[in-house]
């Protein structure tokens, strides 16, 4: 079956402006999450959500980060005023529910550049 | 606080060797998982085995096989006979109560033909 895509998979944008990143989760995954990986480093969580809520968005690094999940399906990552070092691949995972048992699976990332 | 900690940043080794990697985690919670994932050049994530706190089993799955010692707060990982194929980065990570899922840094492999 299909998995996790996002889109666009890279992202040019000049310092100060808006970016949306758009996740599709595989079919029927409850859970959603989103991952920020800089060079070198591993993931780093930024929020997940239980079908339609944020279950936790403790990993968001400040108020021009914020992401949605209005239909508990598709997710959109929105940054505001964005700046040079929020430049890194932006990953999105789903898994079948919360419990942590459950693996994640990852799809391909955006790359997000600001210049 | 979680934490997971990879000490070996980068690892070469020639095809056909055998290579452990590394992983040491701290938590607090008596209940919690680990993982290992992998990621090839081309960039996705690819899951490669979960433990539980509970079941401190050894697990092999052909030439892969996870050595989880509570005792010392490790879940090293070991490619037998690697092949070029394995080269790759290859993240431990633990997830707890929170449900959050906090990676080490990685681990860079080269397998060299």
């Amino acid at each position: 079956g299909a998995g996790v895509s996002q889109t666009p998979s890279n992202k040019v944008t000049e310092k100060g402006k808006y970016v949306e990143l758009r996740c599709d989760p595989i079919s029927g995954h409850t859970a959603l999450y989103w991952y920020r990986q800089s060079l070198g480093q591993g993931p780093e969580f930024l929020i997940y959500f239980q079908g339609t809520g944020a279950a936790d968005d403790s990993g968001l690094p400040n108020d021009r980060f914020f992401a949605v999940r209005p239909e508990g399906s598709v997710s959109t990552l929105k940054i505001q005023r964005t700046e040079r070092g929020d430049s890194a691949v932006y990953l999105c995972a789903s898994s079948p529910g919360l419990a942590g048992g459950y693996e994640q699976y990852f799809g391909p990332g955006t790359r997000l550049t600001v210049t | 606080a979680q934490k997971v900690t990879q000490a070996q940043t980068e690892i070469s080794v020639v095809e056909k060797e055998d290579v452990t990697l590394d992983c040491v985690y701290e938590t607090r919670d008596t209940t919690y998982y680990l993982f290992w994932y992998k990621q090839p050049p081309s960039g996705e994530l690819v899951f490669l085995i979960r433990r539980n706190s509970f079941d401190e089993q050894n697990e092999i799955s052909g030439r892969y096989s996870w050595n989880f010692q509570k005792s010392t707060s490790s879940f090293n990982f070991t490619i037998t006979a690697s092949q070029v194929v394995d080269s790759a980065v290859y993240f431990c990570a633990l997830r707890g109560n929170n449900n959050d899922m906090r990676f080490g840094a990685g681990t860079r492999l080269t397998v060299k033909p």
